[in-house]
């Protein structure tokens, strides 16, 4: 299995905090994916990477920002987290972009 | 814009009897690639199968293997002699394979098979 680790695995917070999920590979890949997952609308993308320090937004990329200051780490900042952000996040790496993307484990965000 | 379409939320098969989940896409690209994700209850995204656009083969993984009907944009997934470990969500995804694209999937919403035993 590809080497993703997301953190936290599971968090509950309250509206208007600001939360960071973190992704950290050990593949040494150049591409890097944000997604949230949410009933009836699949995977949909939200900011990726492309290198160090490169990154762009998603379809669905309005009240994240993202960060990648090293290869293995791309970090997902909820600035000031709102309830409609309440969702599975995952996090997906691929060192090519013919090649398959393989998926962390996913983070569970509840936003009360 | 792309995208993908599964018109079956859920499907049932019987243990041991053969299901097709299907995804139809839309594109205007010629070169891209296609997948089947599983995604059991513990959450995982684990790819089944991929097919390439400019292969006219279909692909097969053991009891895994797709119909891949590119002028129809169709890309059927078969599972064979069904275990009870295949209930799951089964999710389609393109990828363009253009030069410059963000190289993202796109997904379709998802089918969740239940398996009888």
């Amino acid at each position: 299995d590809a080497g993703i680790t997301q953190s936290p695995r599971h968090k509950v917070t309250e509206t208007g905090t600001p939360v960071t999920l973190r992704c950290h590979q050990t593949e040494n890949h150049r591409y890097m994916y944000w997604y949230r997952q949410d009933p009836g609308h699949g995977l949909r993308l939200i900011h990726y990477s492309y290198g160090v320090k490169d990154t762009d937004k998603g379809e669905v990329s309005d009240g994240y920002s993202v960060s990648r200051s090293k290869t293995e780490d791309f970090l997902l900042t909820l600035e000031s987290a709102t309830s409609s952000q309440t969702s599975v996040y995952f996090c997906a790496i691929s060192d090519l972009r013919r090649q398959p993307q393989h998926f962390g484990d996913g983070t569970r965000l509840s936003i009360l | 814009a792309q995208t993908v379409t599964q018109s079956q939320p859920e499907m049932s098969v019987q243990e041991a009897e053969t299901v097709t989940l299907s995804c139809t896409y839309d594109t205007s690209e010629s070169d891209y690639y296609l997948f089947w994700y599983k995604q059991p209850p513990s959450r995982q995204m684990i790819l089944v199968i991929r097919q390439e656009a400019y292969k006219q083969q279909n692909a097969t993984e053991n009891r895994f293997s797709v119909n891949f009907q590119k002028a129809a944009k169709s890309f059927s997934l078969k599972i064979s002699d069904s275990q009870l470990g295949d209930a799951a969500m089964y999710f389609c995804a393109y990828r363009s394979a253009v030069s410059g694209s963000q190289g993202n999937l796109i997904f379709g919403k998802g089918t969740k098979l239940s398996v009888k035993p």
